[in-house]
Order: structure tokens, then C-alpha cells, then sequence
């Protein structure tokens, strides 16, 4: 069975300490994986998804099959990186999305 | 932001009435949806449609229903089965061969 598995629910560093969210997932395919953002306020939003293999916002996230895992990670934590972050997962089925728990990042001064 | 809107913001009923939210989008898209999102429990998928007339059901459907009779609307109603209905509720939508979902403002529904 499809799932996504973020075991924090909050994360909390200071401004300047690198941060990495947790992401695991299962799926006997080959998946797509995705990180959405909500800012407070704001909408849900696409953050990055692994096939561009990009940096947005300082984030990166790298596909480790061996691992099943999709951790995001950014090397120095800034206070407007606080948000609720939320790990989703596309199987074969294009139209169909499966989302994790989500993690609170809270970046301190 | 815009492109995709729900409403109303927020929504109050009593317990036994059935409540239907408004979800409503101007990007064209084939695909719609519906989740509910929880403390702690993340985005579950309600409902979704991948075109016009036709619907799935996802992980938490039961005391919900759908309709999909308009390519740019995708009401959800909430009915006197859903045992526990209060929540927030977000809709979404995507292209078809596009990857990217994009969510609505949410509809914070409370049923005392």
C-alpha cells in the first residue's frame, strides 16, 4: 500500500542551523515525490519535486530509492522558512496524490 | 493566489445537517479534489475527479459526496453520516500531464 511517513511533527532550530525534514515512503513503483509548503496565511504550495533535482529557497531534496526516503534539507535555517511542511508521493495512478502527517518547522532567532 | 476559490471561509451547522462546500476554479483544469486536513493526520483524500462526470473515491470518502457536473466546479457535501465532520477542508486542482496541485484558501467547517 502507498504511504508517507514523516515522523516529525515539529521541528524546531535557530536562524543559521541546518535543517532536514524527514520523508519516507512506500510504493512498489517508481514514485514521484513532492514537497509542498504552507506559510502561515497562505496557501499550500509546490516546493520542490524531486525529477527537477532543483534548489528552491535554499531547499534541496534528493530520491533515495535504497532508502525509500525524500528528506528535505537546507544548509542554513532562516525565520521565513517557518511553515508546515508536507511530504506527498504520485504513483502510477498521475491524478492520484498521498500526502504525510506534515512537520512544523519553527526557525528561532 | 486566485485562480482556485472555496467557500465560504468558514462554516457552522448543526449536528444532522447536510453542509456543501463550494469549490470553484478558472485554470482550466481537468483534475479536482478534496481533502481534509487534521492536526497531525496531514491532507487525506476525500475525493477526486480526473474529468467531467466522473469521480473516485479516496481514502476517507464515506459521509461525503461529490458531483462533477462542470469542468470548473467540484462541490463536496458533507452529510449527517460523517461521524466526525469538523474540520478544514481544502480543494485543489491540477492539468492534466502537469504535476503540480493548486490549492484552494480552505473552508474551516464546525459542526456542534
Amino acid at each position: 500500500a502507498q504511504r508517507v511517513t514523516q515522523p516529525e511533527k515539529l521541528l524546531s532550530v535557530f536562524k543559521g542551523a541546518p535543517v532536514e525534514l524527514k520523508c519516507n515512503y512506500s510504493y512498489s513503483g517508481s514514485p514521484e515525490l513532492f514537497w509542498y509548503v504552507q506559510y502561515s496565511r497562505q496557501r499550500l504550495q509546490l516546493l520542490l519535486r524531486h525529477i527537477s533535482r532543483e534548489s528552491i529557497k535554499g531547499f534541496t531534496a534528493d530520491l533515495n530509492k535504497g532508502e525509500t526516503s525524500f528528506h528535505l534539507k537546507k544548509p542554513f535555517a532562516q525565520e521565513e522558512d517557518s511553515a508546515m511542511y508536507y511530504c506527498a508521493l504520485r504513483g502510477n495512478n498521475f491524478n492520484k496524490f498521498y500526502f504525510g502527517s506534515g512537520t512544523k518547522l519553527n526557525v528561532k532567532p | 493566489d486566485g485562480g482556485i476559490t472555496q467557500s465560504p471561509k468558514y462554516l457552522f451547522r448543526k449536528e444532522g445537517q447536510n453542509v456543501t462546500l463550494s469549490c470553484e476554479q478558472n485554470l482550466n483544469h481537468d483534475a479536482m479534489y478534496w481533502y481534509r486536513q487534521d492536526p497531525g493526520q496531514g491532507l487525506r483524500l476525500i475525493y477526486y475527479s480526473q474529468i467531467v462526470n466522473d469521480f473516485q473515491k479516496g481514502d476517507i470518502a464515506e459521509g461525503y459526496s461529490v458531483s462533477r457536473e462542470k469542468k470548473e466546479s467540484f462541490p463536496l457535501t458533507v452529510t449527517s453520516a460523517q461521524k466526525n465532520p469538523t474540520a478544514f477542508y481544502l480543494c485543489a486542482s491540477k492539468g492534466t500531464g502537469q504535476y503540480e496541485q493548486y490549492f484552494g484558501p480552505g473552508t474551516r467547517l464546525t459542526v456542534t
